[in-house]
């Protein structure tokens, strides 16, 4: 069964360095979804992102944050100077989507990565 | 905006026993609802869906039913087994298509 795969599955890094997380969504999906859980907290969104752009963003989702889909199968998220709050686990999710944007709901994550900054 | 509230846990419950998790929504127009489940040192795996009213979303053994009126989507099983231990999220898309999740609730089951 087809997944959706992130990498690393962990990363520890220092305040204020840049941060690169991978994922490789569901190969026929269109719609790419990047969230958050602080440790023992909710699942958070950050960002969503469609047909090579952003399309919806949360509050958590600020200048320091950004995607890009370099190819046609990695969607990166990443956090250009990492602060101590940046430490979480970042799920990566993707969902089928159809012309005229009419989406397939349910999303599918991957494993995440643990991300900590020290 | 769109809010998920979840039952508080830790609930910790003995194998065989019945299991209720609460799961109350606030949204506007007429949300999707989802349970997922994140076992041990896992990411999320869709647990089950309801996108309308009155729909009864079921696997592995557990349901969930959309209520409109209660505006409420209680996940249910007859008979839990240790290997359900794990942490169960209610969420819900609305007219965005981002999902809110609610906090969360663990559950252990004892053998």
């Amino acid at each position: 069964e087809p997944e959706v795969t992130q990498t690393p599955s962990h990363q520890v890094t220092q305040m204020g360095q840049e941060v690169i997380l991978r994922c490789v969504p569901i190969s026929n999906h269109l719609y790419f979804y990047w969230y958050r859980q602080i440790l023992g907290q909710k699942v958070e969104f950050l960002v969503s992102f469609y047909n090579n752009e952003i399309s919806e963003k949360s509050e958590i989702f600020d200048d320091q944050f950004s995607v890009e889909r370099p190819d046609g199968s990695n969607f990166t998220l990443k956090i250009r100077s990492t602060k101590l709050e940046d430490s979480a686990m970042y799920f990566c999710a993707s969902t089928w989507g159809l012309a005229g944007g009419v989406t397939q709901e349910t999303q599918y994550f991957g494993p995440g990565t643990r991300l900590l900054v020290l | 905006g769109n809010s998920v509230t979840q039952m508080e846990g830790p609930v910790t419950l003995s194998e065989e026993a019945f299991l209720t998790i609460n799961c109350t929504y606030t949204a506007t127009g007429y949300p999707s609802l989802f349970w997922y489940v994140q076992y041990p040192g896992e990411g999320l795996q869709l647990l089950l869906k309801a996108t309308k009213a009155d729909d009864k979303g079921s696997n592995k053994g557990f349901e969930a039913t959309y209520r409109k009126e209660t505006t409420s989507f209680h996940l249910e099983k007859g008979s839990v087994q240790v290997s359900d231990s794990a942490v169960y999220f209610c969420a819900l898309t609305g007219s965005a298509r981002q999902l809110t999740f609610g906090s969360g609730t663990q559950l252990t089951v004892l053998p």
